[in-house]
């Protein structure tokens, strides 16, 4: 098994770009999340989807969207990418409210 | 809702000294509770988690926690740290299919 993939592993955008960023599993999770991290401020929660074709808002956000159309995948876009958008992105997937399984991340930098 | 405060941001220790790194959660319904462990430019990994049933958590690596339901803690300890020790460690809160993470505490661990 994979466990959980992202693509791509680094990005640099222009403000006002816009891009996906893509989210697999292979553990037939029915949870996926996708948060970002930065210095000392953890881990917040962007968006969230409890199931194919759900998603939630989570703590942050404002300026991204998501999908889940296919129970495998969490995609997560900017639509106009930001200076405040450069961070590292983490997805996330679970069973249930138990241990989350965490892909590699992406790193973002919008200039 | 739910909420994580990791006390310590920095922790430096020397190589096999013990280590406690504290975590207050707060919730107000029963909680499952979570430590993950960041090595640099890595995804996180879970180190050990509070379901139910004992208070005293184990990792295979020789890290416990201790859930205290009444002072609302659930503090790291090591009694012996290894230079590979070095790297980041979140405590983390689970509710209403997410999780709620600290700001991380940072171990460097020197020989």
């Amino acid at each position: 098994n994979a466990g959980v993939t992202q693509t791509p592993k680094f990005r640099v955008l222009k403000t006002g770009q816009s891009m996906t960023l893509l989210c697999a599993q292979d553990m037939n999770h029915e949870y996926m999340y996708w948060y970002r991290q930065d210095p000392g401020m953890g881990l917040r929660l962007i968006h969230y989807s409890v199931g194919e074709g759900t998603t939630a808002k989570g703590e942050v956000p404002d300026g991204y969207n998501v999908s889940r159309l296919k129970k495998q995948n969490f995609l997560l876009g900017l639509e106009s990418a930001a200076p405040s958008q450069t961070s590292v992105y983490f997805c996330a997937s679970s069973r249930e409210l138990n241990e989350q399984f965490f892909g590699p991340g992406t790193r973002l930098t919008v200039l | 809702a739910q909420s994580v405060t990791q006390l310590d941001s920095q922790v430096p220790v020397f190589e096999e000294a013990p280590v406690e790194l504290r975590c207050n959660y707060s919730s107000s319904v029963s909680v499952y509770l979570f430590w993950y462990v960041q090595y640099p430019n890595q995804g996180l990994q879970l180190l050990l988690k509070y379901l139910s049933g004992s208070t005293l958590v184990e990792s295979i690596n020789g890290f416990e926690a201790e859930f205290n339901k009444s002072q609302t803690s659930f503090h790291l300890r090591k009694p012996s740290v290894h230079i590979s020790d070095t790297a980041e460690y979140f405590c983390a809160v689970s509710g209403n299919y997410k999780l709620s993470f600290g700001a991380g505490t940072t171990v460097t661990v020197r020989a």
